[in-house]
């Protein structure tokens, strides 16, 4: 168990809608990662936050956007959904911004219809 | 831009040994190597710092080459929970400072048979 907690495991929806993805990191970790992983592809970087502030910016869509809150926990709200965008995402947290091991949550499966 | 990995598959027999190779064309402040089994998240093996720092499994073996921007991850005497896919991560300062982008290659998929 890493300790990073996502939620939820599963979710299913239609295409057109928006869903939000949530993500508790370890304690004790100020750093919180987004990553898509489609099927049987690589992890594609989304954002990073540290304690609260975005410092880092991947290929991410202008439909999707995160935030970190103040308990430094993390929500990546996907809107407008497109079929493209069934994937696993994953949260991964690590104590500091750079240069720390990452630790990752066991994904949320989002699969638009 | 996202580091280039190679092999893109191997298999090994129990034992054998491998090498997995991790290349970027940018100027990196270290390297990550993660382990993913199917259908489960990846793992930390290890990282290696610019500057020659290293923290990761005491099993684990890899090397940073900071001027050709080139890690490797070394499996010697392969067991059967080996398998899986391995990723390298490459880290460069990001955009906005302070923090960091962590960018995974495609991967290598690894299985050890009997």
């Amino acid at each position: 168990d890493s300790g990073v907690t996502q939620t939820p495991k599963h979710l299913i929806t239609a295409t057109g809608q928006r869903v939000t993805l949530r993500c508790s990191p370890r304690s004790g970790d100020l750093s919180v990662y987004w990553y898509q992983q489609s099927l049987d592809q690589g992890l594609q970087f989304l954002i990073q936050y540290y304690n609260g502030e975005e410092r880092a910016k991947g290929n991410i869509l202008e439909r999707f956007s995160a935030q970190q809150f103040p308990d430094l926990h993390s929500e990546l709200n996907l809107s407008s959904l497109e079929l493209g965008d069934s994937a696993l995402y994953f949260c991964a947290s690590s104590v500091v911004g750079v240069g720390s091991p990452l630790h990752f949550g066991n994904g949320t499966r989002l699969t638009v219809t | 831009q996202q580091p280039v990995q190679s092999p893109q598959a191997v298999i090994l027999r129990e034992g054998e040994d491998a090498v997995i190779n991790c290349s970027s064309s940018k100027a990196l402040y270290s390297v990550h190597w993660y382990r993913q089994k199917h259908g489960e998240a990846p793992v930390f093996l290890m990282i290696l710092l610019k500057g020659g720092e290293q923290k990761g499994h005491e099993k684990i073996s890899a090397s940073f080459n900071e001027k050709k921007q080139q890690s490797s991850l070394y499996l010697t005497a392969s067991q059967l929970s080996y398998s899986g896919t391995y990723f390298c991560g490459t880290e460069t300062m990001g955009s906005t400072g302070g923090g960091n982008k962590l960018t995974f290659g495609t991967g290598t998929q690894l299985k050890v048979e009997l």
